[in-house]
């Protein structure tokens, strides 16, 4: 069974700040990686993913994620925080194997501080 | 549209009685998800539909839920019967087939179904 684990329900940054959100995953085989944004009321947006190739993968708004294979992790990065992000985030895994069903974390809210 | 299309996008429903949600896909998208977000919660896969395959439905939470897609397009989910715990925001995502852009899904903006 394939999963995925966003170890922090909240992540607080200063505006300016680099951020981190974490994720981990669990698959048979090789894996499909995304990261969503939800904004309040809203659905999800995507915001990058990780097929094959380079590990630093690049998306909208300024966020990239590294692929660490050994690690089966796929955190989501920033440079410097804006409060335009504060949202709820979701690390996604898909085996690329065959099963089709795409696995989200429980979210993580990044609240990012004026 | 250009996005995937829910309607209802709120539902306020009393106990016991059935609803149905709707779900448009994006255009020549072949593959079609349920999920549902509770409120706190992350998103539970509900069913999967692929082309004329035969529907994932393994994430169906009881017998009072079920699916269709006609001519590989439009969605419905039905709720019988329903329970306050059925309260949640039930989003609809679409996958193209292809190459390349075929491994991302993207999502409607959800229809809010509160049951009293």
């Amino acid at each position: 069974a394939q999963s995925v684990a966003q170890p922090e329900d909240q992540v607080n940054v200063a505006e300016g700040n680099p951020l981190t959100v974490k994720c981990t995953y669990s698959v048979s085989g090789n894996p499909y990686l995304f990261w969503y944004v939800q904004y309040p009321n809203r659905g999800l947006q995507f915001l990058l993913k990780y097929i094959t190739g380079d590990n630093l993968v690049k998306g909208s708004y300024g966020f990239e994620a590294e692929f660490n294979k050994s690690q089966t992790s796929f955190h989501l990065k920033k440079p410097s925080a804006l409060v335009s992000d504060s949202a709820l985030y979701f690390c996604a895994v898909r085996d690329v194997g065959g099963y089709q069903k795409v696995t989200f974390g429980i979210g993580t809210k990044l609240q990012v501080i004026p | 549209g250009a996005g995937v299309s829910q309607s209802p996008s709120n539902k306020v429903t009393e106990k016991g009685k059935d609803v149905e949600l709707r779900c448009d896909p994006i255009s020549g998208h072949t593959a079609l998800y349920w999920y549902r977000q509770s409120l706190g919660q992350g998103l539970e896969f509900l069913i999967y539909f692929q082309g004329n395959s035969a529907p994932d439905k393994s994430g169906l939470p009881s017998d009072r839920f079920s699916a269709e897609r006609t001519g590989g397009s439009v969605s419905t989910l039905t709720i019988q019967r329903t329970q306050q715990e059925d309260s949640a925001v039930y989003l609809c995502a679409s996958r193209s087939s292809g190459t390349g852009d075929g491994n991302t899904i993207y999502f409607g903006e959800g229809s809010w179904l509160t049951v009293v």
